[in-house]
């Protein structure tokens, strides 16, 4: 069954920290997977997206890595800010018309 | 260039009542997505659109749930009766790529409260 899995659900850190949200996936085939940010009542932003042959991509403060053969992905944040806290949810495409979305990670940056 | 455009932003209603969504995409984006998030949960794919046709509905709960896009352009998501369950955020999306590949771009959402 494709499943997209995402730890830890939610995560509290002080403003300046860095911090690394987890991304397990079952999906095959595998086409690509993206990172979205979402602000409080807002719709997603994507941040990333990454191929089969890309480890790495990065914006900005986020850097987003893959791991095709562990179908393991990871954002990672660097020096938080305010603005940062929202929900960041991992998305995967087998390709086709499929995309299937994980339950996010809640990120709290507090002052 | 204009973003995804979705009205009501808040809807009230009782339970077995009626509701209506609209939302209108970014212009020339051929496929088109409406999502339903409860709260703390990551959105779930409720029907997909390619041009004016179907790609995918297979989580659409038919026996109440319906939408269309006459004119490919466009789109309304109706509920009706509606259910407390149904008490979500309703997304609209859309995407210039044919196929789940694509980067969506999201609206605002539709806040739906059923009391």
């Amino acid at each position: 069954k494709n499943q997209v899995e995402q730890s830890p659900q939610s995560l509290i850190i002080l403003e300046g920290k860095n911090c690394t949200l987890q991304c397990n996936y079952t999906v095959s085939p595998f086409s690509n997977l993206r990172w979205y940010k979402q602000d409080t009542g807002r719709g997603p932003v994507s941040l990333t997206i990454m191929t089969f042959s890309e480890n790495t991509k990065s914006n900005g403060r986020y850097t987003a890595t893959l791991d095709a053969d562990t179908k393991q992905s990871s954002l990672h944040i660097t020096a938080s800010q305010l603005s940062d806290s929202a929900s960041y949810i991992c998305v995967v495409s087998p390709g086709g018309f499929k995309t299937i979305f994980g339950a996010g990670t809640r990120l709290f940056v507090k002052a | 260039e204009a973003g995804v455009a979705q009205s009501p932003r808040y809807k009230i209603i009782e339970k077995r009542q009626s509701v209506a969504f609209w939302c209108n995409p970014i212009s020339g984006h051929a496929t088109l997505y409406w999502y339903q998030q409860i709260l703390g949960q990551g959105p779930k794919l409720l029907i997909q659109f390619q041009n004016n046709g179907v790609v995918d509905d297979s989580q659409l709960p038919k026996d109440r749930f319906s939408a269309e896009r006459l004119k490919g352009v466009d789109s309304t998501l109706k509920i009706q009766p509606a259910k407390l369950e149904d008490s979500a955020v309703y997304l609209c999306a859309s995407s210039s790529v044919a196929g789940g590949h694509g980067e969506q771009f999201f609206g605002p959402g539709t806040r739906l409260t059923v009391l």
